[in-house]
């Protein structure tokens, strides 16, 4: 199935670093989201990009839409124990209504 | 408001039989669309529904099959059920715009035996 490059496949880090995370693709997009999702549960959105070049903040959490529109950046600031996770990025192309997801980026945060 | 609620939660199926998962998206939300979820694959993309139309449709074979309801809930149905079919199976809804935000569901979890 088609997915995008999301990169890297984990990380373990301590509390209080900080974490960034990337998601490539060979299409232009439109949108790009970005997910967590814990064990067992559905992804939860944490951010939506709608520009070229924007730059959007959710607390500890920013992400950025890539100029070429082919790649998006999430960073996490000052992690905690409860960011721990699989973090989801996922891309809308143009004239489509379907969502192309990464590979996902799991993150264990040592305490 | 309430969110996207799927049914069941869990599952046990055998090789052969079929399953119908149900989904309700949020109040206001028009479109629908399923994804399968597995460690090998990661997270694909089934179909998706708006106003009752299945608008776009993944590559997976035609066992799988949704509608969508005049009051916007989902049902997707798998027949002639495989091993490889054991997945977490993940509703999502929105407005049904281009550019339109996803939330999803908690899933349901079919295991095929």
């Amino acid at each position: 199935g088609q997915q995008l490059n999301q990169s890297p496949q984990s990380m373990f880090i301590q509390e209080g670093e900080d974490v960034s995370m990337n998601c490539t693709s060979s299409s232009i997009f439109n949108t790009w989201l970005w997910y967590k999702q814990d064990p067992g549960e559905g992804p939860v959105l944490l951010i939506a990009l709608y520009k070229a070049g924007e730059l959007t903040s959710n607390g500890r959490l920013t992400a950025q839409f890539g100029i070429t529109r082919k790649d998006s950046f999430l960073n996490i600031s000052a992690s905690i124990p409860s960011d721990v996770g699989i973090y989801f990025c996922a891309g809308q192309a143009s004239g489509t209504y379907k969502y192309i997801f990464g590979t996902g980026t799991r993150l264990k945060v040592l305490a | 408001k309430a969110g996207v609620t799927q049914t069941p939660r869990y599952l046990i199926k055998t090789r052969g039989q079929q399953v119908t998962l149900s989904c309700s998206p949020i109040s206001g939300h028009r479109s629908v669309s399923w994804y399968q979820q597995t460690p090998g694959q990661g997270l694909q993309f089934l179909f998706e529904y708006f106003s009752e139309t299945q608008r776009n449709k993944g590559n997976f074979p035609g066992r799988f099959s949704g509608r969508q309801f005049s009051n916007s809930r989902s049902e997707m149905n798998v027949s002639t059920l495989e091993l490889g079919d054991s997945a977490l199976y993940l509703c999502a809804s929105s407005f049904g715009q281009v550019a339109g935000e996803l939330f999803f569901g908690e899933g349901s979890r079919l295991t095929v035996l």
